[in-house]
């Protein structure tokens, strides 16, 4: 059965306190592993797709990297806009558009 | 980046009638749409598979004459959840992919209350 974890399930940093937020996944393959961030109340918003191990990629204050059994979505130096919770999402062969979440990370930058 | 709207953004109905949220694709066409659901910090479980044209394909568990899926053309999708209950109340959003699988787009969600 596929799953997808991650961890912390919280994490609350000061402004300018860089980190990292783990997606650890099992699958039986894998066609994608999605990051998006999504605010209270609302839908995700789409960050990254990360197709293969070593592959990273990069937006603002977020990169993205891969490797055969997790990702990481690491903060540079975050801002109080940057609190949400952070979902990831892996896509397997023949899921055709299906995604399994993970639980997500919240995560709370204080001024 | 891709748009995905939904309508109502909130709704509230009464126990035992019917509600009917929509999933559209603003500039784009889309053969598939999904549909989540996602209770107070919690994630989003996949409820159905919306497929224009045909049935759609629904996840154990979920009640497929409770949750009827409409998929009538490549843009629109609609989740109608019939006699509603107060624990059918939860945050429903949808999903569809412009590119085959390599970017997922979320609508903004629609937010269900049952008194």
């Amino acid at each position: 059965e596929d799953q997808v974890t991650q961890s912390p399930e919280a994490l609350r940093l000061q402004e300018g306190e860089s980190s990292s937020l783990n997606c650890s996944y099992t699958v039986s393959g894998l066609r994608g592993l999605f990051w998006y961030r999504q605010d209270p109340g609302k839908g995700p918003e789409f960050l990254f797709t990360l197709y293969s191990a070593g592959e990273e990629k990069e937006k603002e204050r977020l990169k993205a990297t891969l490797t055969k059994k997790e990702s990481f979505l690491h903060i540079t130096a975050p801002k109080p806009e940057d609190s949400a919770t952070y979902l990831c999402a892996v896509q397997v062969p023949g899921g055709y558009q299906k995604v399994t979440f993970g639980t997500g990370t919240k995560l709370q930058v204080i001024p | 980046g891709a748009v995905v709207s939904q309508h109502p953004s909130r709704v509230i109905c009464k126990s035992g009638t019917s509600v009917k949220i929509e999933c559209r694709s603003l500039d784009f066409q889309a053969t598939t749409m999904f549909w989540y659901r996602q209770f107070p910090k919690q994630s989003l479980m996949l409820m159905a598979t919306s497929n224009e044209g045909s049935k759609a394909t629904y996840e154990q568990g979920v009640e497929k004459d409770k949750f009827l899926i409409n998929h009538a053309s490549l843009t629109l999708s609609t989740l109608t959840v019939t006699s509603a209950h107060p624990e059918d109340s939860s945050f429903y959003i949808c999903s569809a992919d412009p590119t085959g699988g390599n970017t997922i787009y979320f609508g903004e969600g629609s937010w269900l209350t049952v008194v």
